[in-house]
């Protein structure tokens, strides 16, 4: 069965710094690899996936992730961080069960982003 | 643009009672799925559906059942609500066609007093 551990609950940065949140995977096969930011009071919004080919995928509002098979990581990254990034941050595992596709998140990470 | 949708926000009932969520989609996606989302639990998937009327066990249905008479909606159904399925509740589906992604409603928040 597949499995997505995010090692961290919280993270704080201030603002302008770099942010980088970890993410590692378990899966017998080549997984689809997906991050979601969640807003306050608001549902999941895609921020990037990568399904194959390029290592380093590009997403959203800047971030980006890079899929290291050897390492079974797909960690985010973003080089600056903005006051509006602050929300949580789930990854997720994907795989095809019958016809559907089914995700497996992390327990996600809370981002604090100080002024 | 793509919409999820779920009937309510924010919803409280009490124990015992039945409770309907609803979850329309306008993508015309064939898999629909219901997840439970528990601080530092994450998501959990509870049911989810390929097809009109077909539905298949997640990882955590214990108390709850589902419905999918039309493509575009689906139902998750708490037949006796208790205590500890208060929690928040996300919809979300998927087309069938190659790699895509699940789009997600905003969520209900539902209270079990």
């Amino acid at each position: 069965a597949q499995s997505v551990t995010q090692p961290d609950i919280h993270i704080t940065v201030s603002e302008g710094a770099s942010l980088e949140l970890r993410c590692n995977y378990s899966y017998g096969a080549t997984p689809y690899l997906f991050w979601y930011v969640q807003s306050p009071g608001q549902g999941l919004q895609l921020l990037l996936k990568y399904f194959s080919g390029d290592t380093l995928v590009q997403g959203i509002k800047g971030f980006e992730a890079e899929f290291k098979r050897s390492q079974s990581s797909f960690n985010l990254r973003k080089p600056s961080v903005h006051w509006s990034d602050a929300a949580e941050y789930f990854c997720a595992v994907g795989a095809l069960t019958g016809t559907a596709s089914k995700l497996t998140f992390g327990t996600g990470t809370r981002l604090q982003v100080t002024l | 643009d793509v919409k999820v949708t779920q009937s309510s926000r924010y919803l409280v009932k009490r124990t015992g009672e039945k409770v309907f969520l609803e979850c329309v989609q306008d993508m015309d996606h064939e898999n629909m799925f219901w997840y439970r989302q528990d601080p530092g639990l994450g998501l959990r998937l509870i049911y989810f559906s390929y097809d009109v009327k077909m539905k298949e066990k997640g990882d955590i249905p214990e108390g709850y059942s589902v419905s999918r008479e039309k493509k575009e909606r689906f139902s998750l159904i708490l037949e006796s609500a208790s205590t500890n399925q208060t929690s928040m509740y996300l919809c979300a589906s998927i087309s069938s066609q190659g790699q895509e992604t699940q789009y997600f409603g905003p969520g209900t928040r539902l209270l079990v007093l």
